[in-house]
Order: C-alpha cells, then sequence, then structure tokens
C-alpha cells in the first residue's frame, strides 16, 4: 500500500538557525498537504500543494512540491521558538482515497 | 465559529469496558475522518465518511472497533471490549468535502480524546 516517509523524525536547532523536514512517497500523488501539531494539541492545516514543482510560501515557510510528485519538503527560515511543535506532510494518492500521513518531524528550538 | 467537537476530551477506563468517543464535524462539512495517534504508530486513519456513509474502513484494528455516523452532525468510535494497546489520542477531523479537486480537502482536527485503558 502506499507509504509516507518523513525524515528526519527528530531536529533540534538554536534559535535563528533554518530547519528543513523531507516527505517521500512510494506512489504518485495527486496532492500534499502540510500539517503543524504543536504539544499536546492538534494537527492544524498549513497549506496543500497540487502542481508539479509547486512551491508555495507562507511567510518564513517554503514548501515545494517535486516534479515527479512523489516528494515535498517544508523550509523554515530563521527558526523561533513558536516554530517548535511536529510537522506532518500528508499524501493523497491518485486514487483520490484517503490521505496517508507521514510520521512527522518534531522541531524543538533553543533561545 | 465552532471547529469539530469531542468528546470526552480524557477518558480513564479498564481493560474489558465499552468505551464510545463522540465527534461532532464542522456544520456544512460532508466528510468526517477518525484516527488513531500513538509515539509508535504515528497518525493512524482508522475510518472515513462521505455524506454520512463509511468509505474506507480498512484502517480499523479489529472487529472491536465500530464506527456510525447516523447524520451528518455525529458520529461515533466505539471500542467494546477495550484492551491496554488501544490507549492512545484518538482525533476527528472534517472537511467540506473529499471529492478530488473539489477545493475542500483541508482537514480540520477536533483537540483529541485521549483514552487511556489499564
Amino acid at each position: 500500500g502506499q507509504q509516507v516517509m518523513q525524515i528526519p523524525q527528530y531536529q533540534h536547532v538554536q534559535e535563528g538557525e533554518d530547519f528543513t523536514t523531507y516527505c517521500n512517497s512510494s506512489t504518485t500523488l495527486s496532492n500534499i498537504q502540510w500539517y503543524k501539531q504543536r504539544p499536546g494539541g492538534h494537527p492544524v492545516f498549513l497549506i496543500q500543494l497540487v502542481k508539479s514543482g509547486e512551491v508555495k510560501k507562507q511567510k518564513r515557510l517554503t514548501f515545494q512540491f517535486g516534479e515527479a510528485k512523489k516528494n515535498s519538503s517544508l523550509h523554515i527560515t530563521a527558526t523561533q521558538t513558536t516554530d517548535v511543535g511536529t510537522y506532518f506532510c500528508a499524501g493523497r494518492d491518485q486514487a483520490g482515497t484517503a490521505l496517508i500521513f507521514g510520521k512527522g518531524t518534531t522541531l524543538s528550538v533553543s533561545s | 465559529d465552532a471547529g469539530v467537537i469531542q468528546s470526552p476530551r480524557h477518558e480513564v477506563t479498564e481493560m474489558g469496558q465499552e468505551v464510545t468517543l463522540r465527534c461532532k464535524p464542522i456544520s456544512g462539512h460532508n466528510s468526517l475522518f477518525w484516527y488513531r495517534q500513538t509515539m509508535m504508530r504515528g497518525l493512524e486513519l482508522l475510518i472515513y465518511f462521505n455524506n454520512n456513509v463509511p468509505i474506507d474502513d480498512s484502517g480499523m484494528p479489529e472487529d472491536r472497533f465500530s464506527a456510525k455516523m447516523p447524520n451528518a452532525s455525529f458520529s461515533t468510535l466505539k471500542i467494546q471490549p477495550s484492551e491496554p494497546r488501544d490507549s492512545a489520542v484518538y482525533f476527528c477531523a472534517s472537511s467540506l468535502s473529499w471529492l478530488k479537486g473539489a477545493g475542500g480537502e483541508t482537514q480540520y482536527f477536533g483537540p483529541g480524546t485521549r483514552l487511556l485503558v489499564l
């Protein structure tokens, strides 16, 4: 079945450093979504990417969808303590069935 | 505007007992999802409904788990009998429409129910 792998599992950075998490699917995706979950909280939708090679920005966050629509990345520039949490990618396969979540990357930031 | 509502927020029960988790999706949303989150397995989709009809229940672990959606504003996830390995956070999420390309695929998660089975 479809699998979505996410790396790294954990990442610790100093405030001000950049951070990147990568997501790879075993199958071609119709779209990919990114969610953020704060400690003790619930996943909150960040963005959806649909087109091959698409790049979207939200302030310090940059999201990319690969040309083959099988991988994606989230890059945070100059991390802040408010960026702490777990970032999940979730891919929807071409058949349009359920969203498959990656295991997430947990980001910690020290000031 | 109220988001997805789940109850109870916390549940502690003993092995063998029946557990019922409840979810009220965002008004007007046609799709509802039940997820389970554990440290070991991450976020797993258990079942999802579209227009109150179960579409994919392949993630339901076993016959001890059942889910219903009797109307557009209410769903339940039942575990009977419960076991310690069922301890997890259970999330309900809803989306405007799960139809591909309809633009309503964003999932809105509820606060979750933290279940502990002793």
